[in-house]
């Protein structure tokens, strides 16, 4: 079985500071991991992802997350806040042959204030 | 990217009535497409898995005759909600994946049901 921890449920930086939304998992076999940001309202956009290779994988918006099997971890940054990265973010997992079924975290709120 | 859409955006309904939402891979062809539940500020929640031209897979706890899938075609994913209570009032969302497309789900828009 597979899970997901994503902690803290709200996170507020001031702009042009450090975002740094932490992920950890829970799988039994090699994971594939993913970010999504949701504004409100909407669905789901794929931020970055990680199934094999370069463990450092870079998304769009300027957000990157590393990937650290000994921590069981992928925390998602972006080195400078924008008021527009205000949202909602869900780390999610699957693995090979899991019939692509994601198990999603609780999400976390970030905050970007002046 | 790949593009989702659903439709409608936004329903409202009276209680005992049926309600159905369409979910189109524009773009690409859906092997399986995902169908989500999301509660206000929660996660979203997998009810079921549709894969094109056989039954659906429901997750433990959803009631299959309640919430009714069809996946007619590569493009096209139905939920029907069936008599319809305030408790189904939710955020659906629904995913669409090919097995040509890698790992990646593409997620709809989002539909708000509202059940009087």
């Amino acid at each position: 079985a597979q899970s997901v921890t994503q902690l803290g449920s709200h996170v507020s930086v001031s702009e042009g500071a450090l975002v740094l939304l932490r992920c950890n998992y829970s799988s039994s076999v090699p994971p594939y991991l993913f970010w999504y940001v949701q504004y409100p309202n909407q669905g789901l956009q794929l931020l970055l992802k990680y199934t094999t290779g370069a463990t450092l994988v870079k998304g769009i918006n300027g957000f990157e997350a590393e990937f650290k099997k000994s921590e069981t971890s992928f925390h998602l940054t972006k080195p400078s806040a924008h008021m527009s990265d205000a949202a909602e973010y869900f780390c999610a997992v699957t693995y090979t042959g899991g019939g692509n079924k994601l198990t999603f975290g609780t999400g976390t709120q970030l905050k970007v204030e002046l | 990217g790949a593009v989702v859409s659903q439709h409608p955006s936004r329903v409202i309904c009276k209680s005992g009535t049926s309600v159905k939402i369409e979910c189109r891979s524009l773009d690409f062809q859906a092997t399986t497409m995902f169908w989500y539940r999301q509660f206000p500020k929660q996660s979203l929640m997998l009810m079921a898995t549709s894969n094109e031209g056989s039954k659906a897979t429901y997750e433990q706890g959803v009631e299959k005759d309640k919430f009714l899938i069809n996946h007619a075609s590569l493009t096209l994913s139905t939920l029907t909600v069936t008599s319809a209570h305030p408790e189904d009032s939710s955020f659906y969302i629904c995913s669409a994946w090919s097995s040509g497309g890698g790992d990646t789900q593409y997620f709809g828009p989002g539909t708000r049901l509202t059940v009087l």
